[in-house]
């Protein structure tokens, strides 16, 4: 079974600033995906960025970025220019590409604050 | 595009009452759909993978008998929670993915959530 780590309960930022989010996870796959979903006071889960364990290149999306170390087994997300808007929950989440369709497995999640 | 709806987003049902979720893609078909249940200030766990015209598996722990899944066509799964106790009062969220499962990774977008109080 996979575990998804995330050590930051809590962080704040001030709006302009970037940000860090950790996420580590465990696995004996060697194929899986991982995402980072963001879930803001509504709780409507958005998806923010997604990266393909066989793909060294790091994902963009804008002012999301991640810095994917496969042999750490390591996926933190980076916002750059921090907005208002971002103030949210985010979550790492993994799946496994084996065995058909599978659910995500999701780390506990880190309240990122954007103060003004 | 890629739109998934829920329904109701919100109900407060009397202990021992049976109560359904409908989880539907408004914009695409989706052979697999998923279940999860989020207690406040936690993280989502998946509960169970509803396929269409399949039975649906279940997460460890989950009782199949009380949680019931129903995936009758390729835009609609529900979730039935029979003689709901307080215990149960949760948010429950599916997902719902286009196609190829998760061989391919493809990405699973979310329902808004329904809000479940058992009194």
């Amino acid at each position: 079974a996979q575990t998804v780590t995330q050590s930051q309960p809590e962080m704040s930022v001030q709006e302009a600033e970037t940000v860090t989010l950790s996420c580590t996870y465990d696995t004996s796959e060697s194929n899986y995906y991982l995402f980072w979903y963001k879930q803001p006071p509504s709780r409507q889960m958005i998806l923010v960025i997604r990266q393909e364990a066989y793909k060294q290149q790091n994902a963009t999306e804008n002012r999301f970025s991640v810095n994917f170390q496969k042999a750490a087994k390591s996926f933190s997300l980076k916002i750059s220019d921090s907005q208002l808007g971002d103030t949210a929950m985010y979550f790492c989440a993994f799946i496994s590409t084996g065995g058909g369709a599978d659910g995500l497995t999701f780390g506990k999640g880190t309240h990122l604050i954007i103060q003004p | 595009g890629a739109v998934v709806s829920q329904h109701p987003s919100r109900v407060i049902c009397k202990s021992g009452t049976s109560v359904k979720i409908e989880c539907r893609s408004l914009d695409f078909q989706a052979t697999t759909m998923f279940w999860y249940r989020q207690f406040p200030k936690q993280s989502l766990m998946l509960m169970a993978t509803s396929n269409e015209g399949s039975k649906a598996t279940y997460e460890q722990g989950v009782e199949k008998d009380k949680f019931l899944i129903n995936h009758a066509s390729l835009t609609l799964s529900t979730l039935t929670v029979t003689s709901a106790h307080p215990e149960d009062s949760s948010f429950y969220i599916c997902s719902a993915q286009t196609s190829g499962g998760a061989v391919r990774g493809d990405t699973q977008y979310f329902g808004p959530g329904t809000r479940l109080t058992v009194l």
